[in-house]
């Protein structure tokens, strides 16, 4: 089956760095990627949706100068949290989409602000 | 507001009992509803889903259900095994253009007692 890598599985950074979080698609062309942010005890939130080649749409709410979004090939989406501050601190997924088929999600980001 | 309510944040089950979880929706625009399964620090996997075409749909020990009138939908698991113990996500999306993200519920917390 598809398989979407992310990396890396967990990261601590200090307040005030940038932390790059990366999601490949292995095994097909990802049109289009989504990230999510999860807080503990809650759902999933859609923060934004990447479309290769274009600029990325963000839901209401999420700052894209904060999350920076590239999605340069068919296969490689990455989300930068620029100047991370500890209320940033939550578990990023991201999701890739093979053209109508449903969503592939990685195994996730746990990121720590200190 | 939220569009997709899963109104039990847990669930305990004895080994070999049905497990039933219950997800509510708003949208009437959705029409394609999965469920997902959820470890702790792992990202979710795809479990089973059904279209707003169908009523049932059915997979091994899974079935999910689907009353369209009520805007509500069950996953039934049965017989349910101590590897079931996860969170379980109800999840909803309106295909019309196929390029949207996922809405998703607050989850319910399975543990499968033996």
């Amino acid at each position: 089956g598809a398989v979407v890598s992310q990396h890396p599985s967990r990261v601590i950074c200090k307040s005030g760095t940038s932390v790059k979080i990366e999601c490949r698609s292995l095994d097909f062309q990802a049109t289009t990627m989504f990230w999510y942010r999860q807080f503990p005890k809650q759902s999933l939130m859609l923060m934004a949706t990447s479309n290769e080649g274009s600029k990325a749409t963000y839901e209401q709410g999420v700052e894209k100068d904060k999350f920076l979004i590239n999605h340069a090939s068919l296969t490689l989406s990455t989300l930068t949290v620029t100047s991370a501050h500890p209320e940033d601190s939550s578990f990023y997924i991201c999701s890739a989409r093979r053209s109508n088929e449903r969503l592939f999600f990685g195994s996730g980001t746990q990121l720590s602000v200190l | 507001d939220q569009q997709v309510k899963q109104n039990s944040p847990s669930l305990s089950v004895q080994e070999g009992r049905i497990s039933i979880l219950n997800c509510d929706y708003t949208n009437s625009m959705f029409d394609y509803f999965l469920w997902y399964k959820k470890y702790p620090a792992e990202g979710p996997t795809f479990l089973i889903s059904i279209s707003s075409i169908k009523d049932k749909n059915e997979d091994g020990r899974f079935t999910v259900f689907l009353n369209k009138s009520a805007k509500h939908l069950s996953l039934h698991i049965v017989p349910s095994q101590p590897g079931d113990s996860a969170v379980y996500f109800c999840a909803a999306s309106a295909r019309v253009g196929g390029a949207d993200g996922l809405t998703f519920g607050k989850g319910t917390h399975l543990i499968i007692q033996p």
